[in-house]
């Protein structure tokens, strides 16, 4: 079992501040990095699929770097509202356990406070 | 919507009883997954189905069993299972490709096994 890493677990941010979480990964053998976001009693959607290392990627006011070599991810929030409380997991897929093997991490939770 | 749905929402089941969850997606798909989500675990990848055929069983005892009739459908039949086995079940899909395909998940199944 390869070994992802989320922090911190939990956060609670004021409405209108940015904030950031982390992912780490095994930085051997890597394929892609993937960041969902999880809404309670709804779906896990696909926020973003990253591949190379300095990747950057940007959805509305959520971006993701990624950093292949050192293995980790950062997922930025810029001015939080609060429909962006939801549980935000980043899962690995590495090239010797097979493109369909993601390996979730256990989530930060964010509440943002209106 | 992500397209994928499951069926229950809840079950509530004892020891001895026979059951089982249904996923169901029509986003064209040929690849599924059930994953297991136990309180304060990462999300576990349990199987994954190409093309209806099992290509990943992760150590998965054999009271759970999965069918996939068809692409776009998949089932976990479920007997004599422990308590320990209470958890959050969802269902993904994906197109089959290289790894930076993204998946779909349903809303789960929160299963009670008393």
């Amino acid at each position: 079992i390869l070994n992802v890493e989320q922090s911190p677990q939990s956060l609670h941010v004021q409405e209108g501040d940015s904030t950031n979480f982390t992912c780490s990964f095994p930085s051997s053998n890597f394929y892609a990095l993937h960041w969902y976001r999880w809404e309670t009693a709804k779906s896990p959607e696909a926020l973003f699929v990253m591949t190379l290392n300095g990747d950057e990627k940007k959805k509305g006011r959520i971006s993701a770097t990624l950093n292949t070599k050192e293995g980790y991810s950062y997922l930025y929030i810029k001015g939080s509202q609060p429909e962006d409380s939801a549980t935000y997991l980043c899962a690995f897929s590495g090239t010797q356990t097979g493109a369909n093997n993601l390996f979730f991490g256990t989530g930060t939770r964010l509440t943002v406070i209106p | 919507e992500t397209g994928v749905t499951q069926t229950p929402r809840h079950l509530v089941m004892g020891m001895t009883n026979k059951k089982s969850l249904k996923c169901e997606q029509h986003l064209g798909h040929n690849a599924m997954y059930w994953y297991k989500q136990s309180a304060k675990k990462p999300l576990e990848l349990m199987f994954v189905y190409n093309f209806k055929e099992q290509t990943e069983n992760n150590s998965v005892p054999s009271r759970f069993s999965p069918e996939c009739p068809n692409s776009s459908h998949l089932f976990l039949h479920l007997h004599t299972l422990q308590p320990e086995d209470s958890a959050l079940y969802l269902c993904a899909s994906s197109p089959i490709g290289p790894s930076y395909n993204e998946q779909f998940f349903g809303p789960g199944t929160r299963l009670t096994v008393l």
